[in-house]
């Protein structure tokens, strides 16, 4: 069971970025994908989500609509396309599977597969 | 969004000693509560989810305990590998947020 992502990116402020993940060793449309970025010396800070089944997705806040999340299941492979790139935005882009644990009333949930991932820099 | 806040920041520790790190939310997360190990340059590895069940690998020497908003992480016996940092992360509600990391240093 694996996620690779896809390599390195440098960007100019102002532009996109599309990150993929492509997942191997399970059915990937079982499990959904979280993606989470990690800025120098920040905290972890996640992003939003696919149901990589329905295709639903869900997003933080604090990305301001400039986060958009894929899937293409033919491939297994998740993307995650930032826009109007900063230099805040300069951090290591990570893709997670999510998995669930059904314990009547609750469900819970954990990021237990992890890609290595991705280093955007936004640098003009 | 709920904050997570982890104490201490940074603790140094020898080898065989026993650390404690705990988290706590800003409001009541029940027991929606996982924690995660990070090397430098590495992804987070899952450790404990759901507050204290131990994810299948993980050393049985990393104990999670709580509900509500305090939670702790226990290592039994500090072992060479185990020097890394450590954060929490709830998934009471999205956005789901995570602590900003404890980091264990060998004294």
């Amino acid at each position: 069971v694996q996620l690779v992502q896809s390599g390195a990116e440098v960007k100019k402020p102002g532009a996109s970025v599309k990150v993929s993940c492509k997942a191997s060793g399970y059915t990937f449309s079982t499990y959904a994908i979280h993606w989470v970025r990690q800025a120098p010396g920040q905290r972890l800070e996640w992003m939003g989500w696919i149901n990589t089944g329905s295709g639903k997705t869900k997003y933080s806040q604090n990305f301001q609509g400039r986060v958009t999340i894929t899937r293409d299941t033919s491939a297994s492979t998740a993307y995650m396309e930032l826009s109007s790139l900063r230099s805040e935005d300069t951090a290591v882009y990570y893709c997670a599977r999510v998995n669930k644990w059904e314990l009547t009333p609750s469900d819970y949930y954990y990021m237990d597969v992890w890609g290595k991932g991705t280093t955007v820099t936004v640098s003009s | 969004d709920i904050q997570m806040t982890q104490s201490p920041s940074s603790l140094s520790a020898s080898v065989g000693d026993r650390v404690t790190i705990t988290c706590r939310a800003s409001q009541s997360i029940s027991r929606y509560l996982n924690w995660f190990q990070q090397k430098p340059g590495k992804a987070p590895k899952l450790l404990i989810y759901a507050a204290s069940s131990l994810q299948s690998g993980v050393p049985s020497r990393f104990n999670g305990s709580g509900s509500g908003t305090d939670f702790t992480l226990t290592i039994g016996s500090l072992q060479p590998e185990d020097f890394a940092t450590y954060c929490c992360q709830q998934t009471y509600t999205t956005p789901w947020t995570f602590g900003q990391g404890t980091k264990v240093e060998i004294k």
